[in-house]
């Protein structure tokens, strides 16, 4: 059973529509990170949401981490061909003593079609 | 800023052989993490470092897998003796380590192993 739960697994859009990809757990964190990674490559930091509620943007990217801190949304409006790649979220559990130790989820791959 | 380097990029082996990955965290990184990436398990985390101590090593899968930080600026990964089933990408990854729940994490481009 995985900590982070992603879902859904594979989308695949043509370019210009609007996706969400979703992280959820049972388990509160203190913080919330989303990567992304390309094939070949290691995964590269996006964003990282540490408030419950807290909605950032990063161009065409929304991330909000939800109200309880056990999940957290991507919003990709108008996407394109560019953005396609593994998104990962990523967390620290809140109250743990593993200071550093983040948790993975299984990833979302995201294929934008022109 | 060269970034975290991992080396070699590819290693094909034979099951048995001793098998050793590489990696140079970026300058002034006082965290070192490996991680491990399979379809099936994701990205797992195997162990970390602060200040070249290991903090955590709770995910190496079993004895035959150890990690050594001699230095600020190196470290490594051994399987001795490797098996079919530890064909992964291994990533090494640093950080600050300023003890915040928000470090940001670089990591390197990975290691592809195949153990045949």
């Amino acid at each position: 059973t995985q900590l982070l739960e992603q879902s859904p697994q594979f989308l695949s859009i043509q370019e210009g529509e609007n996706l969400t990809v979703y992280c959820n757990s049972s388990s509160v964190f203190s913080s919330l990170q989303w990567y992304r990674q390309e094939p070949g490559e290691g995964p590269v930091l996006l964003v990282t949401v540490v408030t419950g509620g807290e909605v950032k943007k990063l161009k065409r990217l929304t991330f909000q981490f939800g109200d309880a801190r056990k999940d957290s949304s991507l919003h990709i409006t108008a996407a394109q061909t560019g953005d396609t790649g593994l998104y990962l979220c990523a967390g620290v559990r809140a109250g743990g003593t593993s200071y550093g130790k983040l948790t993975f989820g299984q990833g979302t791959i995201l294929t934008v079609h022109p | 800023d060269a970034g975290v380097i991992q080396s070699p990029r590819h290693e094909v082996t034979e099951m048995g052989q001793e098998v050793t990955l590489r990696c140079k965290p970026i300058s002034g990184h006082n965290s070192l993490f490996w991680y491990r990436q399979t379809m099936m398990r994701g990205l797992e985390l195997l162990i970390y470092f602060n200040n070249n101590v290991p903090i955590d090593d709770s995910g190496m899968p079993e004895d035959r897998f150890s990690a050594k930080m001699p230095n600020a600026s190196f470290s490594t990964l051994k399987i001795q003796p490797s098996e079919p089933r530890d064909s992964a990408v291994y990533f090494c990854a640093s950080s600050q380590g300023l003890r915040r729940t928000n470090e940001k994490l670089f990591f390197g481009s990975g290691t592809q192993l195949s153990v045949l």
